[in-house]
């Protein structure tokens, strides 16, 4: 149980182009999902938080207008990052968490790894 | 921001010794602790939990301990395999609020 996945697991655009990445929960319902960004040998660092049917809270520093999150149902959650730049190059993951609880366990995506050229 | 050359903490172990992975936490209100393994490539995976009430919980093969008084978080994986090489990360949970993740340990089992 607890099945996290992402789509795609790794994808190559040119600069200036927009990039979706899915976040599917399979097996439980997600009543929150979160999205994080981990550069190499470093921990991950939170970018948004997203409740089923409400704006995505972003964290400070994170630009709204350049990653677009959408949770539209219970089991997906979107990232898009809009007008890609080399900079934005990095590894993408999501995590989901379901109901019942203040302290249900995230689990997470296998990533997704972005590449801009 | 991006950080160069950042170099994870290293924990080099015999394979079949037990490994100890430390973690000290931030915020002494915290409630609820994750360990994660990640491997490289991969997302995190979730290990073992351990709610504030509690001081230490046994999975299989692995123990996670909590000192709430010098804010510490400990893993031990017993008999440790070349399978467990990876980095393992703490997390701290508030209130049920986002999770905040330390720097990380890489372990490395030597054969």
């Amino acid at each position: 149980g607890a099945v996290v996945s992402q789509h795609p697991s790794w994808v190559i655009c040119k600069s200036g182009t927009s990039v979706k990445i899915e976040c599917r929960s399979l097996d439980f319902q997600a009543t929150t999902m979160f999205w994080y960004r981990q550069f190499p040998k470093q921990s991950l660092m939170l970018m948004a938080t997203s409740n089923e049917g409400s704006k995505a809270t972003y964290e400070q520093g994170v630009e709204k207008d350049k990653f677009l999150i959408n949770h539209a149902s219970l089991t997906l959650s979107t990232l898009t990052v809009t007008s890609a730049h080399p900079e934005d190059s990095s590894f993408y993951i999501c995590s989901a968490r379901g109901g019942g609880g203040l302290q249900e366990t995230q689990y997470f995506g296998p990533g997704t790894r972005l590449l801009v050229l | 921001g991006e950080s160069v050359g950042l170099h994870l903490p290293t924990l080099s172990v015999q394979e079949g010794d037990n490994s100890i992975i430390n973690c000290a936490y931030s915020n002494s209100a915290s409630d609820y602790f994750i360990w994660y393994k990640q491997e490289s490539g991969k997302g995190p995976q979730f290990i073992i939990d351990i709610r504030s009430n509690m001081d230490k919980r046994q999975g299989q093969r692995v123990t996670v301990l909590l000192n709430k008084t010098v804010k510490h978080l400990s893993l031990q994986i017993a008999a440790t395999q070349p399978g467990d090489s990876a980095v393992y990360f703490c997390a701290e949970n508030l209130w049920g609020n986002k999770l905040t993740f330390g720097t990380g340990t890489q372990l490395k089992v030597e054969l």
